[in-house]
């Protein structure tokens, strides 16, 4: 299977500790997003990458997220001083696009649920 | 920036029956409309989509409408089945995408 790989699959972790995610996209995508999901809403845009580079970062990604795609492949996401609102699904999707920054087709994992006790 | 309202929230259909999902967005730059399902502990699959220069678009038992006039477009699936069950998003991008809240699909075998 060649999709989206998250890992790890679930996090649990006390509130103020630091949590780091791993996203793996499809290989020949250029794009990588970062999308939080909580229960019973669709998922809502944090940030998102053109190869290497962070070309935008929704204004819920406060100061405590920070997200990188080193060369350009795998991405992570880390949480640091981790508070109980950050308790949600954290997707990862991956698209092949030339064009506009979400006009394609998105390519999601099967996310990494984070609970902050 | 974009607002998409989707509605019903819940749709529980009988087997054989047809579900229809419908999407308002507000931004009328709107260009792009994918329609996800997502499965429990999963994550959303695009299922299809449709851009603004086109009005309807089929894939067997799915299609798509959209009404660019009103601002507003449609899931449709014909011929339910009991694996349709899943949650299903809309959509709309112009720049940012945005999703709706979800409409959970019940189909009652």
């Amino acid at each position: 299977d060649t999709g989206v790989s998250q890992d790890p699959r679930h996090k649990i972790t006390k509130r103020g500790q630091n949590v780091t995610f791993r996203c793996d996209p499809i290989s020949e995508h250029n794009r990588l997003y970062w999308y939080r999901q909580t229960l019973g809403q669709g998922p809502e845009f944090l940030t998102y990458f053109q190869n290497e580079a962070q070309l935008e970062k929704s204004r819920l990604l406060s100061d405590r997220f920070s997200a990188e795609r080193p060369k350009g492949s795998f991405s992570t996401l880390e949480i640091q001083r981790t508070e109980q609102g950050d308790s949600a699904m954290y997707l990862c999707a991956s698209s092949l696009s030339t064009g506009g920054r979400h006009n394609s087709p998105l390519h999601f994992g099967n996310g990494t649920r984070l609970t902050v006790t | 920036g974009e607002n998409v309202e989707q509605h019903p929230s819940t749709l529980s259909v009988q087997e054989g029956d047809s579900a229809v999902i419908k999407c308002t967005y507000s931004d009328s730059a709107s260009n792009y409309f994918p329609w996800y399902k997502q499965e429990l502990g999963k994550g959303p699959q695009l299922i299809i989509d449709i851009r603004s220069n086109v009005g309807e678009k089929k894939d067997q038992r799915i299609a798509v409408t959209l009404n660019k006039t009103a601002k507003h477009f449609s899931l449709h699936i014909t011929e339910t089945q009991p694996e349709d069950s899943a949650v299903y998003f809309c959509a709309a991008s112009v720049g940012d995408m945005r999703f709706g809240a979800g409409t959970r699909l019940t189909v009652k075998p």
